[in-house]
């Protein structure tokens, strides 16, 4: 069963650098194939992808967010993590993790985090 | 940035309809699309990946169809729990690019 689970501080401040772990089960990052990214969603709007990491720490980071983004893992302890510098209010989100696999076909986050609220407030 | 454009951003359907949701994409991307549900308060499932194939264990009413720049997801004989939003992702170039969303009610 795999299972991926989010985790961050909650409120931060505008200009402060958020920290998110995900931290998953029942695959493992160093297997061929295996990715984890992230994508965030403000209160009832859509879904934006943000960045990749792939098995073989391949990563891919969405330009509009003007290299703010840093993605990273430790496939020992079956975590990913993203970073994210100079926060602001348009910042609020829920921030997903989400699990892609790719056995010569590619599965497009076949499994989702919970999803952790993310507000930026001064 | 390839764009996906979604339609419609609402529905409003009976139980026992079918429905149908569109996704345009602003060139092609080569089947590499992705439909999710989202249900209120809860993750993006993954419903239909290369446009077309049914992920393990989603009802067989969802099915998808299209090619190039233009895909759609049917969902036969309404059912209450397929209240939900529903999504398109292109997966063909990064950055990944998910469509507006499509808000479907029980009428």
């Amino acid at each position: 069963q795999v299972t991926l689970k989010e985790s961050g501080p909650g409120i931060l401040q505008p200009s402060q650098t958020l920290s998110l772990t995900c931290s998953f089960s029942g695959f493992s990052l160093s297997t061929y194939g295996m990715c984890v990214g992230w994508i965030r969603q403000s209160s009832g709007k859509g879904l934006e992808w943000l960045a990749n990491i792939w098995w073989n720490d391949d990563k891919y980071y969405n330009p509009s967010l003007k290299n703010r983004l840093t993605i990273s893992k430790d496939t020992s302890n079956n975590q990913a993590f993203l970073k994210i510098t100079n926060m602001d209010t348009a910042d609020t989100a829920t921030y997903y993790c989400a699990r892609s696999t790719y056995d010569g076909t590619y599965y497009p986050g076949d499994w989702w985090g919970q999803g952790v609220m993310v507000t930026v407030s001064s | 940035d390839i764009r996906m454009t979604q339609s419609p951003a609402s529905l409003s359907a009976s139980l026992g309809e079918t429905v149908n949701i569109e996704c345009l994409a602003s060139e092609d991307i080569y089947s590499d699309l992705a439909w999710y549900q989202q249900k209120p308060g809860k993750s993006p499932q993954l419903l239909i990946y290369n446009a077309n194939s049914l992920q393990n264990g989603v009802p067989s009413r969802f099915s998808g169809s299209g090619s190039g720049t233009q895909y759609s997801l049917k969902i036969n004989s309404l059912q209450s729990e397929d209240v939900a939003t529903y999504f398109c992702q292109q997966y063909n170039n990064y950055p990944l690019t998910f469509g507006s969303g499509t808000k479907l009610e029980i009428k």
